[in-house]
């Protein structure tokens, strides 16, 4: 079983719509958590990070973290064909930037 | 100020050559992490350097890797007598400090191995 679980998609939204891309993992001892987008034939960016339980907002993005049932949501509004890209989550057990990817979600926002 | 930078953007070894992987790290930043990211999977951690340190290699398969980040000049991922299995992109990152919490490690756009 990998650490990290992920649905590849790919998934293809119409411009506007709201996208929901998740995460499950098995180590409770996961306390950071991150998404990352990657443009193709590029490296990772840091989108959202959260510590622990909670939600975090930033501009149209949300992320969530459900810590008691190990489950991690990234919420787009308002999606751009810009926004078309593979989103990873990652999380990470202590405080050091040893990362823990899922897989990768693939997204495409027709325009 | 420049990005993480990494060469070559593409390799081609054949099976049983060597392959080195280059990372410069952004300026100012002193600890170094390598990750691989094999097709249609996620990245996977492999090593994790400050200068002239390994801190954590427990990533690194135990032959034929190996890695170094030197007091001068660009951190190195050595991969010796390469097969078709290392075929992958190795993707680098960069940090001010270690910790999660304070800093955001920044990737380059990685080195794409092909092994023929």
């Amino acid at each position: 079983q990998k650490e990290v679980e992920q649905d590849p998609g790919p998934l293809s939204v119409p411009e506007g719509a709201i996208v929901s891309l998740n995460c499950t993992y098995s180590n409770s001892a996961f306390q950071y958590f991150m998404w990352y987008r990657q443009y193709s034939r590029k490296g990772p960016e840091l989108l959202m990070y959260t510590y622990s339980s909670g939600n975090k907002e930033d501009g149209r993005f949300t992320a969530q973290v459900d810590k008691s049932s190990k489950y991690i949501s990234l919420f787009i509004r308002d999606s751009q064909p810009s926004d078309s890209a593979t989103y990873l989550c990652a999380m990470s057990e202590n405080n050091f930037n040893k990362f823990y990817f899922g897989s990768g979600t693939k997204l495409n926002v027709k325009p | 100020n420049a990005g993480v930078m990494q060469n070559p953007r593409h390799l081609v070894r054949r099976r049983g050559q060597e392959a080195r992987l280059r990372c410069s790290p952004m300026k100012g930043h002193s600890h170094v992490y390598w990750y691989r990211q094999l097709p249609e999977e996620g990245l996977k951690f492999m090593v994790y350097l400050q200068k002239e340190n390994i801190i954590d290699e427990s990533g690194m398969p135990k032959e034929r890797f190996s890695a170094e980040f030197p007091k001068e000049g660009p951190s190195i991922l050595r991969i010796q007598q390469v097969v078709r299995g290392d075929s992958a992109a190795y993707f680098c990152a960069s940090s001010l400090t270690g910790q999660t919490m304070n800093t955001e490690a920044f990737f380059g756009q990685g080195t794409r191995l092909t092994v023929v």
